[in-house]
């Protein structure tokens, strides 16, 4: 079946570092590829996505490729911020027997100290 | 105006009470969803209803009950609460299909004593 792992937290980075958190994925079908953040108290909210191979999602400073040949979709900001730290969830959605039901990640905790 | 509304946002109740949480969205989807998180962050889909109809009904106590009256509400019924269904619950929408965005509620934080 279809599955999402991604790099376990916490990420723990000063203001102005540089972030990466990794995400690899197995699907049955050609996916769609997503990042959701969840701030404290509140629930997911997407934060960018890709369609389909070699399209970078980006939104807010953040950025993934689709990347087909290597099953990744890791996501990458230049300078992080304290208002940054959330958990950041990768997802896909496979439409593979016409469900369409997303797979999420086990989540990454993000903390950025000032 | 508030997409995806989910009430009650906390809820303490004792052992073997029976309690529900309502789901609305207002963006015209045509599929919901009831998903818990545990305190570790992971989230695990429960149900899922397209136009009303059950889609997913992943491996959850038959104390879960969803209601959908209609297609843009989505009730998740919970009868005779026990300790490990504390948890935070989250609605969310979308419209079926694989590129599109879900919108999440704001979550349920449901504590069993």
């Amino acid at each position: 079946g279809d599955s999402v792992t991604q790099m376990e937290g916490p990420v723990t980075l000063s203001e102005e570092a540089f972030l990466t958190i990794n995400c690899t994925y197995t699907a049955t079908g050609y996916p769609s590829l997503f990042w959701y953040v969840q701030y404290p108290g509140e629930g997911l909210q997407l934060l960018l996505k890709a369609t389909k191979a070699d399209d970078k999602g980006s939104n807010k400073g953040f950025e993934a490729t689709y990347r087909k040949e290597t099953t990744s979709f890791h996501l990458e900001k230049g300078s992080v911020q304290v208002s940054d730290s959330a958990v950041y969830f990768c997802a896909l959605s496979d439409p593979k027997g016409g469900s369409y039901i997303p797979t999420f990640g086990r989540g990454t905790s993000l903390i950025v100290h000032p | 105006d508030t997409a995806v509304s989910q009430t009650p946002k906390y809820l303490v109740t004792q052992m073997g009470n029976d309690k529900s949480i309502k789901c609305e969205q207002n963006l015209g989807h045509d599929t919901m969803y009831w998903y818990k998180q545990d305190s570790k962050k992971f989230l695990k889909i429960m149900f899922s209803y397209n136009n009303k109809e059950l889609i997913i009904n992943e491996t959850v106590p038959n104390r879960f009950s969803p209601k959908s009256p209609d297609k843009a509400h989505l009730n998740l019924h919970i009868n005779s609460l026990e300790l490990g269904d504390s948890a935070v619950y989250f609605c969310a929408s979308s419209l079926r299909a694989s590129g599109n965005t879900i919108y999440f509620g704001e979550g349920s934080w449901l504590t069993v004593v």
